[in-house]
């Protein structure tokens, strides 16, 4: 089974900085999906990226971008311009694009933005 | 609603009561998934519905527990015999097809504990 890390339990960061979330992942498949999701005390889990691994360009939306190391199987989260609302855990995902039916994820990271 | 709703919230139950949590996806959501999110961990895939077929029920950790989508809409993740280590929330998710590019969208989770 596919392995997903998250090493920081806790990062801040002070508002309108930037801040990178780090993640690796185990796997020997060569197509996969990896995403991260934010879930803020209200427990509801929000895509806010993913990237197709089979792409070398990183994907970005908005304020979020990510950093995709397929060689080293590394996927971190940069946030910029850090606002309040972008306090939540964050968890780093993987699915597999030959059995697609389960995510795998992270422990995840307790993002605090500091006004 | 246009999100995924779960019912109840909260659910406290007795070891050894059956509970019956309930997940109602966005209207027309092909896919849906159950997961299981220990305090400080990641949710952790249970179980996977095409409709009302269920195709993928390995992640489900005894046979104390069964799910079941009869008209391929609201689905409901049943617990026989309730164990304090089943104490969790439980998240639901749907995605609007069965493509392995589609979105997941969790509902807010039912926080079971039990006593």
């Amino acid at each position: 089974a596919q392995t997903v890390t998250q090493s920081q339990p806790e990062m801040s960061v002070q508002e309108a900085e930037t801040v990178t979330l780090s993640c690796t992942y185990d796997t020997s498949e060569s197509d996969y999906y990896l995403f991260w999701y934010k879930q803020p005390p209200s427990r509801q889990m929000i895509l806010v990226i993913r990237q197709e691994a089979y792409k070398q360009q990183n994907a970005t939306e908005n304020r979020f971008s990510v950093n995709f190391q397929k060689a080293a199987k590394s996927f971190s989260l940069k946030i910029s311009d850090s606002q309040l609302g972008d306090a939540a855990m964050y968890f780093c995902a993987y699915r597999s694009a030959y059995t697609g039916n389960q995510f795998y994820f992270g422990t995840g990271t307790s993002l605090t933005v500091i006004p | 609603g246009a999100g995924v709703s779960q019912s109840p919230r909260y659910k406290v139950a007795k070891r050894g009561q059956d509970v019956a949590l309930r997940c109602d996806p966005i209207s027309g959501h092909v896919s849906l998934f159950w997961y299981q999110q220990a305090l400080g961990q990641g949710p952790e895939f249970l179980t996977y519905f095409q409709n009302e077929a269920q195709l993928d029920k390995s992640g489900l950790p005894s046979d104390r527990f069964f799910a079941e989508r009869p008209e391929g809409s609201v689905s409901t993740l049943k617990i026989q015999r309730t164990q304090q280590e089943d104490s969790a929330v439980y998240l639901c998710a749907s995605s609007l097809a069965t493509g392995w590019t589609d979105t997941q969208y969790f509902g807010p989770g039912t926080r079971l504990t039990v006593l």
